[in-house]
């Protein structure tokens, strides 16, 4: 079945670290997200990328960046990990801005 | 950017019973309104989804209505059942950004 794989699902690090979650989709979809979840904050879109050469901050930038090495890859990376970075981070795919499909999750622990 | 806030944040009802959510948002532009129901250690699903054009829309025991003028959609689940347990969340989206509301815990009481 097509769908959109993130890895690793869990990941633990020390504050500082330099860590990369990463995103790949089987599904042709063209848009891809990255979205942190955090209870009782819902989820906050912090990257999106609507092809190779477009990428877009979010409402929670700041401390993350993104790199769309292909159309079916899209990474998410912590230069300096801290621990109010701890949370579970979603990937997510579209087609035409309808219909978001959202991957496994990634739970990150900042210590 | 959109602001998007979602009542209540937790909800019981009886199996068997109407759960009503309800969803504001602060952008004119915002033309597609999904919802999605994450269970327990899962990804968020969507489950139903309206467009502005569109007042009310129904699957099944699920329903939406969207009121354009006062930017405010509500999710309907009738005949509640212990499956529809979950935490379920509204987005606003205007073409590429999806903007979500903070998340209502549904549990169903047998």
């Amino acid at each position: 079945d097509a769908d959109v794989t993130q890895t690793p699902r869990n990941r633990i690090t020390k504050t500082g670290k330099r860590i990369m979650l990463e995103c790949s989709q089987t599904k042709g979809h063209d848009r891809m997200y990255w979205y942190r979840q955090d209870p009782g904050l819902g989820l906050r879109l912090i990257y999106y990328s609507f092809d190779v050469k477009d990428i877009n901050k979010g409402e929670i930038s700041d401390g993350y960046s993104v790199s769309r090495q292909a159309q079916a890859k899209f990474s998410l990376s912590l230069e300096s990990a801290i621990p109010n970075q701890t949370a579970l981070y979603f990937c997510a795919t579209s087609r035409s801005g309808e219909k978001l499909f959202f991957g496994s999750g990634t739970q990150l622990s900042v210590l | 950017g959109e602001n998007v806030e979602q009542h209540p944040s937790t909800l019981s009802v009886q199996e068997g019973d109407s759960a009503v959510i309800k969803c504001t948002y602060s952008d004119s532009a915002s033309n597609y309104f999904p919802w999605y129901k994450q269970e327990l250690g899962k990804r968020p699903q969507l489950i139903i989804d309206i467009r502005s054009n569109v007042g009310e829309k129904k699957d099944q025991r699920i329903a939406v209505t969207l009121n354009k003028t006062a930017k405010h959609f509500s999710l309907h689940i009738t005949e509640t059942q212990p499956e529809d347990s979950a935490v379920y969340f509204c987005a606003a989206s205007k073409e590429l950004e999806f903007y979500f509301g903070t998340g209502t815990s549904l549990t169903v009481i047998p």
